[in-house]
C-alpha cells in the first residue's frame, strides 16, 4: 500500500556539522514530496518540497534529493544549530488528483553541543 | 487569519463522552485535511474537504468519527462514545485547492481516561 517510511528513528549530530536525514517512499506514483519539521507542542512545518521531475533542490541550508530509481528521499542540513533540533518527517503525495499527504514515522535530529 | 487555528489546544474527556473539534484555516484555502497523531509517530490521514464536500473519508478508523464543514470554511470532528485509543493529537490542515501551501495548525491534544 501507500507507505512513507525512515530508516533511524533517532540522529545524533554535533552543533555545526552536516546532517543527513533519508526517506524510502514506496508509492510509484507520488510526484510530489515534502520534509516537514515538528517541534514539540507544535504541528508540521514545511521545509522544502521537490516535485518529481526534479532530483534536487535547495533552500536555506537545506537541500532535497529524490532518487526517483530507488524511491528515495533525503533531507541535508547544512551547519546544524541547536534550533534544527525536532522531529523530521518527509511525506508523499499525487499532485491534482486531489489526495492527501501520506507521512513517515518520523526521525528525531538531537544536536549534540 | 495569519494560520490555521485549532481549539480547544487540549481536551480531556470520560470514556463514553462525545467530543468536538474546531479547525479554523488560512482564509481562502478550499481544501482543509484531518490527521490523527498517536505518540511517536507520523500524522495518519482521516479526511479531506475540497470546499464544503468530503472528498476523502478514506482514512476515518470507525463511524464513531465524522467531520463536517458546512460553509466551507470552518472545519469539526465529532468524536461519539469515546474510547481510550482515540487518544491522540488531531491536526487539522489547509491548502489551495492544487494542494500547494499545505499548512497545518498545532493541534488538539484529546486525552481519554
Amino acid at each position: 500500500g501507500e507507505s512513507v517510511g525512515l530508516h533511524l528513528p533517532t540522529l545524533s549530530v554535533q552543533e555545526g556539522d552536516n546532517s543527513i536525514i533519508n526517506c524510502a517512499y514506496s508509492n510509484s506514483a507520488s510526484d510530489y514530496f515534502i520534509w516537514y519539521k515538528q517541534e514539540s507542542g507544535k504541528g508540521p512545518q514545511f521545509i522544502i518540497d521537490i516535485r518529481s521531475n526534479m532530483d534536487k533542490r535547495q533552500g536555506q541550508r537545506v537541500t532535497v534529493l529524490l532518487n526517483k530509481t530507488v524511491k528515495h528521499l533525503s533531507l541535508q542540513i547544512a551547519a546544524t544549530q541547536p534550533g534544527d533540533s525536532a522531529v523530521y518527517f518527509c511525506a508523499e503525495t499525487v499532485m491534482n488528483r486531489d489526495d492527501k499527504i501520506i507521512f513517515g514515522k518520523g526521525t528525531r535530529l538531537h544536536i549534540l553541543p | 487569519g495569519a494560520g490555521v487555528s485549532q481549539t480547544p489546544s487540549n481536551k480531556v474527556t470520560e470514556k463514553g463522552k462525545y467530543v468536538e473539534l474546531r479547525c479554523d484555516p488560512i482564509s481562502g484555502h478550499t481544501a482543509l485535511y484531518w490527521y490523527r497523531q498517536s505518540l511517536g509517530q507520523g500524522p495518519e490521514f482521516l479526511i479531506y474537504f475540497q470546499g464544503t464536500g468530503a472528498a476523502d473519508d478514506s482514512g476515518l478508523p470507525n463511524d464513531r468519527f465524522f467531520a463536517v464543514r458546512p460553509e466551507g470554511s470552518v472545519s469539526t470532528l465529532k468524536i461519539q462514545r469515546t474510547e481510550r485509543g482515540d487518544s491522540a493529537v488531531y491536526l487539522c490542515a489547509s491548502s489551495l485547492r492544487d494542494g500547494y501551501g499545505y499548512t497545518f495548525g498545532s493541534g488538539t491534544r484529546l486525552t481519554v481516561v
